[in-house]
Order: structure tokens, then C-alpha cells, then sequence
């Protein structure tokens, strides 16, 4: 079953602009990573923030994380056409339990 | 260091067919998962092994297995394949696959059924 839900599915924007996306889960989670994946080809790590974070940065990334909405969200600055991709949230709950993707977002980057 | 290297990257089959996909994890990485990626469904998780065993597993039919061998090299199988099983696959190593871990993925096998 799908954990994670992203929001928006698809966004274009200009090059230099701020892309945010969100993500929202259904039930208590132990971390939260974020991927990225070009056309067809394999997932990327992007972040992980455990539920004890409220907020990460890498680069031009910084991702959120409000368990009590139990949503997080991921923010790219100044986003470049190189940033074109899918962007999918991961959650994992605890022990063994298998990374649970959402459907993703669909990130355009217009140059 | 090499990374999670996965054969064939495309597949064609026809329906009835069974198919075998391989995916190597990085050197050191014991824990591998297997995803179908489909346009309507998203990443789905079909199963993960560690230590040659089969640890956890998602909602697919019976039609869908794998293993995995000491060197923790896995396979998955499909048999009596279906149209609705084209899709891409993909598989991710880890180095335990508990939590907190960052998955390293291939590049994917596209199958194709006809």
C-alpha cells in the first residue's frame, strides 16, 4: 500500500524560481527520505530527517518535517533546468519494515 | 566503489512467458529490495531479502518471487507474465535494510509484455 502522497503531481516552474513539494503520510514513521529520478532510470538519495527533526538542509535543499500534520515537505532554491525530474518521499516506521514510496512529483524546470 | 548494477535494462516477453531479472548490490550491502514501477501505481514494493532471506513482502501474486545467493546477488522471477506486468523494475541495496538506511538503486530492467 502507499504510504506517502505527494502535492502537488506535476510542477513547472522557471529556472531561478523556488520549487517546494509536499508529502503526506497516514501513519506514525521513523524517518523520511527524499529521491530524485531522471526519466526512466533509478532513484537518487536525496535527504533523509528522522521524526525527531523538524527541518534538514543540503545545498540548495531543505526539507521539513511536522509529524503532527504528519506531512514534510522539500524545497529547491534557485532550481536550475538540470533539476528536471521526479521527486518522491520515502517513510519508513520502525524495525525491518520496508521503504514505503509516494506516486511523486513531477518537477519541469524551464530554462 | 561499483554501484547496484541490474540485467537486462529492457526486456521484451510475450504473455505466458516467464522472465528472470538480476540485480547486484554494492559490495557489502546484505539487504535488497525489489520494486515495479508503473505510470498509474508508482513504486510498489514486491519484496526484500537479506542474508538469503526472504525478510518482508508487498501485496502481488504468488506469479511473482525472487531469492537471493550468498553473495547477496538477487533475482527476482515472474512466470505467466500479463500485460499489466509491463513496468519497470527496479531494485535497491542497503546495507542492513533497517530503518534509517539510504537506499542505493539500479538502473532498472524495463519489461515489456506483449
Amino acid at each position: 500500500s502507499q504510504q506517502g502522497e505527494e502535492d502537488p503531481q506535476a510542477l513547472s516552474i522557471q529556472e531561478g524560481e523556488n520549487a517546494t513539494m509536499n508529502c503526506s503520510y497516514k501513519t506514525s514513521i521513523n524517518n523520511l527520505q527524499w529521491y530524485r529520478q531522471n526519466s526512466g532510470r533509478g532513484l537518487v538519495h536525496l535527504i533523509l530527517i528522522r521524526s525527531n527533526e523538524r527541518e534538514k538542509h543540503s545545498g540548495r535543499l531543505r526539507v521539513t518535517l511536522d509529524t503532527s500534520k504528519k506531512s514534510s515537505s522539500l524545497l529547491i532554491t534557485a532550481s536550475r533546468a538540470a533539476d528536471t525530474a521526479s521527486y518522491f518521499c520515502a517513510t519508513d516506521a520502525s524495525g525491518n519494515t520496508p521503504l514505503v514510496f509516494g506516486k511523486g512529483t513531477r518537477l519541469s524546470v524551464i530554462a | 566503489k561499483a554501484g547496484v548494477t541490474q540485467t537486462p535494462r529492457y526486456l521484451i516477453k510475450t504473455r505466458g512467458q516467464q522472465v528472470t531479472l538480476s540485480c547486484s548490490p554494492i559490495s557489502g550491502h546484505r539487504s535488497v529490495s525489489w520494486y515495479q514501477q508503473t505510470p498509474g501505481q508508482g513504486l510498489q514494493f514486491l519484496f526484500e531479502y537479506f542474508s538469503e532471506t526472504q525478510r518482508n513482502k508487498g501485496n502481488f501474486p504468488g506469479r511473482f518471487s525472487g531469492r537471493q545467493f550468498s553473495n547477496s546477488r538477487s533475482e527476482m522471477n515472474v512466470s505467466t507474465l500479463e500485460l499489466g506486468d509491463s513496468a519497470l523494475y527496479l531494485c535497491a541495496s542497503s546495507l542492513a535494510g533497517t530503518g534509517g538506511e539510504v537506499y542505493t538503486f539500479g538502473s532498472g530492467t524495463r519489461l515489456t509484455v506483449v
